[in-house]
Formats: C-alpha cells, sequence, structure tokens
C-alpha cells in the first residue's frame, strides 16, 4: 500500500515551453502532496505544499507563476513548468501522507521525474 | 539556517561492516525520520523516530535521536553492497503553524559499500 506514482519519469523539452508532470496516489487518498526539487548530489528543496481542492502553498523564493501547482482530485497533484528554462532543469520529486498523519507520519514519494531543458 | 546536516557526506566500506551516519539539527522538533535513495529515483522511508523516543530498531537499523544535542544517527550493521545509496535525515517540526507536515531534508549521506 501507500504507493505514489510520478509521470513522466524523464522529458526532454526546448526553452520555452511548458511541462506537466503528474503525481498520483494509487490506492489511497492524499489530501496534501509536497512538490520538492532536487540537484545533483543535492538534498531535497521542498517547493510547495499542494491541497486537494485549495490553492498551493509556495515556499519562499518559489515562482508561483512559474511552477503551477493543481491538485484537483485527492489522488492527483499535478506541477507545470512554465516557460521553462536551462536552469529549471532538475529532478522533480512529489510526495505524499496517508490520511490523519500529515503532522506525524513518513512520507511516500514518486520515483521523480527528471526534466531536462534544451 | 540549515536543519539537517549530516556527516559524513561520503562513506565507503567493506560489504560486513557497520556504517554510522550522523545528523544533527537546529530547531525543536515532532519527529526525525531517515530515508534511502538510490541512484535517480525517489525516496523510500526507513524509519520515524519521535522526539520523545531514543532509540528504535529496524532489522538490521538502529537509530537514536538526543534532543539534548539534536543530533540523531542511523546504524546499518552487516552492510551488504545493496545498502549502496545516499541516505538523507529529515526533520519534521511541532503540530501547527505553517510547518504542518513539511519535512526538512539534510543533505545526506552517500554510502559505498564494496563487495
Amino acid at each position: 500500500g501507500a504507493v505514489v506514482s510520478q509521470h513522466p519519469s524523464r522529458v526532454i523539452c526546448k526553452s520555452g515551453t511548458s511541462v506537466k508532470i503528474e503525481c498520483r496516489s494509487l490506492d489511497f487518498q492524499a489530501t496534501t502532496m509536497f512538490w520538492y526539487r532536487q540537484f545533483p548530489k543535492q538534498s531535497l528543496m521542498l517547493m510547495a505544499t499542494s491541497n486537494e481542492g485549495s490553492k498551493a502553498t509556495y515556499e519562499q523564493g518559489v515562482e508561483k507563476d512559474k511552477f503551477l501547482i493543481n491538485h484537483a482530485s485527492l489522488t492527483l497533484s499535478t506541477l507545470t513548468v512554465t516557460s521553462a528554462h536551462p536552469e529549471d532543469s532538475s529532478f522533480y520529486i512529489c510526495s505524499a501522507t496517508l490520511p490523519g498523519t500529515a503532522n506525524t507520519g513518513e512520507l511516500f514519494f514518486g520515483e521523480g521525474s527528471r526534466l531536462t531543458v534544451l | 539556517s540549515q536543519q539537517g546536516e549530516e556527516d559524513p557526506q561520503a562513506l565507503s566500506i567493506q560489504e560486513g561492516e557497520n556504517a554510522t551516519m550522523n545528523c544533527s539539527y537546529k530547531t525543536s522538533i515532532n519527529n526525525l525520520q531517515w530515508y534511502r535513495q538510490n541512484s535517480g529515483r525517489g525516496l523510500v522511508h526507513l524509519i520515524l523516530i519521535r522526539s520523545n523516543e531514543r532509540e528504535k530498531h529496524s532489522g538490521r537499523l538502529r537509530v537514536t535521536l538526543d534532543t539534548s544535542k539534536k543530533s540523531s544517527s542511523l546504524l546499518i550493521t552487516a552492510s551488504r553492497a545493496a545498502d549502496t545509496a545516499s541516505y538523507f535525515c529529515a526533520t519534521m517540526k511541532g503540530a501547527g503553524g505553517t510547518s504542518y507536515g513539511k519535512l526538512t531534508f539534510g543533505q545526506g549521506t552517500i554510502l559505498t559499500v564494496h563487495p
């Protein structure tokens, strides 16, 4: 149980285009999902908290117009990198918590999506 | 400020040896968690230790927490080549406020276990 699926695992796009990454909780309903970004050989940086049915909460320094997050259902959150540029190239990882454990429990992570912007 | 700093940054050992990784943090926490990440993959939860716990075991893993020193250690006993991965500690702050449910990750320790 508690499987999080992320798609696509790899994407290459041209500068100026937009890319959508999907994060699905396969066997549970996730009212809250988290989006992280990871540079090579570095730690995970929290970008935003995605709440079902409401606006995402972005961390300081993260451009909300650049990284659009939509959490339209209890099992799906999407991250859209708009007008992507080479500096947006990174590893993006989503995670979710089981219902009722958001403030105490473990996170379940997707496999990550490696974005390369040419 | 950096929460969850780990040392060593890299650790190389032989199969069968024990591996110890340390994590320090700066603010009060609700719990501390350890995760493993294979290269280019997502993270896998290993173990969670609450602020009122001092030690926890799970299979070959042993985690300690010293809240007075704001530090934790992860011990992997009898290591195997398959344990080769990056290991991250992550801290969760107390209930309430804007930190609800957020984990702050350390820089990680890259463990290499040679067969």
